[in-house]
């Protein structure tokens, strides 16, 4: 079965820059497109990237998205980070028959 | 402006069914397909459904086939997810989620505030 592995956690900086690794197993993460969202305590989720680094509208330049194929992974990296980044970020892809979700990272910015 | 409002959750026995809808306003609704995620209680995000815009491709995860079914009402802007033989384990935030297109396999845009659902006798 197709998983998707996060980090449990990762802190940082204000002023810094983080990035959020999501490792895909049993499947190439290139086979379809990854998303990104955004959990702040206490919210509903919102979508910062779609289509592995595509940014909707709204959502700031800081936030980014890439793929690598070699490791198959997707990675989130945030610029200049904010305390209001500080949220739950999950990423999220289909394998054809089903949506799949990581287990989420806890971002805290200290 | 894009909402989904998510209804219907409540306090249920194991064993019983529940309906929980999710009302659609501020696009055209039959144009895009919607999925179902749910929440359980300090925990991640988990997929539960999706129905493409016409009901004519509509999957479900292993942990709910079977049990649960999704539908929607292209006349009232509304989707729904019936819920049967309900479990402890359903315990979650419902949240209901609009697609970027009509086919469920692209990415999501648009998410609801949620409406809980708590199995317990």
């Amino acid at each position: 079965n197709f998983m998707l592995t996060q980090p449990h956690s990762v802190s940082e900086s204000p002023g810094k820059t983080v990035t959020i690794s999501c490792t895909g197993t049993g499947y190439s993460i290139a086979s379809n497109y990854v998303q990104w969202n955004q959990q702040r305590p206490g919210s509903a989720p919102t979508t910062v990237i779609y289509e592995d680094n595509r940014r909707p509208s709204g959502v700031p330049d800081r936030f980014s998205g890439s793929l690598d194929i070699s490791s198959n992974s997707a990675s989130l990296t945030i610029s200049g980070l904010k305390t209001e980044d500080e949220a739950d970020y999950y990423c999220q892809t289909f394998d054809g028959n089903n949506w799949l979700f990581g287990g989420g990272t806890k971002l805290t910015v200290l | 402006e894009v909402q989904l409002v998510e209804s219907g959750g409540g306090l249920v026995q194991p064993g019983r069914s529940l309906r929980v809808s999710c009302a659609a306003s501020g696009f055209t609704f039959d144009d895009y397909a919607m999925h179902w995620v749910r929440q359980g209680p300090g925990k991640g995000l988990e997929w539960v459904s999706s129905i493409s815009w016409n009901s004519n491709k509509i999957v479900y995860a292993d942990s709910v086939k079977g049990r649960f079914t999704i539908s929607r009402d292209n006349t009232k802007n509304s989707m729904y997810l019936q819920m049967n033989n309900l479990r402890p384990e359903d315990t979650a935030l419902y949240y209901c989620a609009k697609g970027s297109t009509g086919y469920i396999s692209t990415w999501w845009g648009y998410w609801g505030q949620g409406t809980p659902v708590t199995v317990s006798s």
